[in-house]
């Protein structure tokens, strides 16, 4: 069965760079999520969309901001990045009427 | 804002036994779920339960809830050494549809020796 497509799977950039993760939903799921996961810390929610608007915010930094496009993928983009940005990134996608999300491998993001 | 905590931190378990781990939360909820994470990968669903259920079984998984204590327990019986992996609960108390998001919380690290 088809999963969560993050890429890219590793990402090396210094400080004060830009840097687009991309998710790809799983097919007909409606509802797309981000996370972000420091090392050895609970996934935080950032942001999330659907139907391709934003539905909900949590805490994501000003330097970030997110789209879904009309395929459903989604972008996160992350300007002026800082050390402590370092961490790995979830995308996770659901159905709408549905509670369980189906999470990606994750974009593990290192900044030097 | 909303979390879950879990404990223990950490879990050393032989091959064969049971493996308790334990989630307190803060607010009202509409369900809680329990995720596992291999290290360094994905987060993959194990088990929902609704803050009107008060025990749900799957497989080897047994999860209870108490409202009242905002609590939940995910217990894995007959551990395997392939059941490493670090264990998560997530609350939803959203109002649901295109609001809906879950809350994790700290995570326990299980770690089934052969």
């Amino acid at each position: 069965a088809a999963g969560v497509i993050q890429s890219p799977r590793h990402l090396i950039k210094e400080k004060r760079e830009t840097a687009t993760l991309k998710c790809y939903p799983i097919p007909r799921h409606d509802t797309v999520y981000w996370y972000q996961q420091g090392p050895g810390q609970d996934p935080q929610f950032l942001i999330s969309f659907y139907e391709k608007m934003q539905s909900d915010k949590g805490s994501i930094p000003d330097r970030f901001s997110a789209q879904q496009f009309s395929d459903y993928h989604s972008e996160l983009n992350m300007s002026s990045l800082e050390l402590g940005d370092s961490a790995l990134y979830f995308c996770a996608s659901s159905l709408e009427l549905e509670e369980k999300l189906f999470f990606g491998s994750g974009t593990q993001l290192s900044v030097l | 804002s909303q979390q879950g905590e879990e404990d223990p931190q950490a879990l050393s378990i032989q091959e064969g036994e049971n493996a308790t781990m334990n989630c307190s939360y803060k607010t009202s909820i509409n369900n809680l779920q329990w995720y596992r994470q291999n290290s360094g990968r994905g987060l993959v669903h194990l088990i929902l339960i609704r803050s009107n259920e008060r025990e749900k079984h799957s497989g080897r998984l047994r999860v209870t809830l108490d409202t009242s204590k905002k609590s939940s327990s995910l217990l894995i019986t007959a551990s395997r050494a392939a059941d490493t992996a670090s264990y998560f609960c997530a609350t939803d108390a959203g109002s649901g549809g295109s609001n809906y998001k879950l809350t994790f919380g700290k995570g326990t690290l299980l770690t089934v020796n052969p």
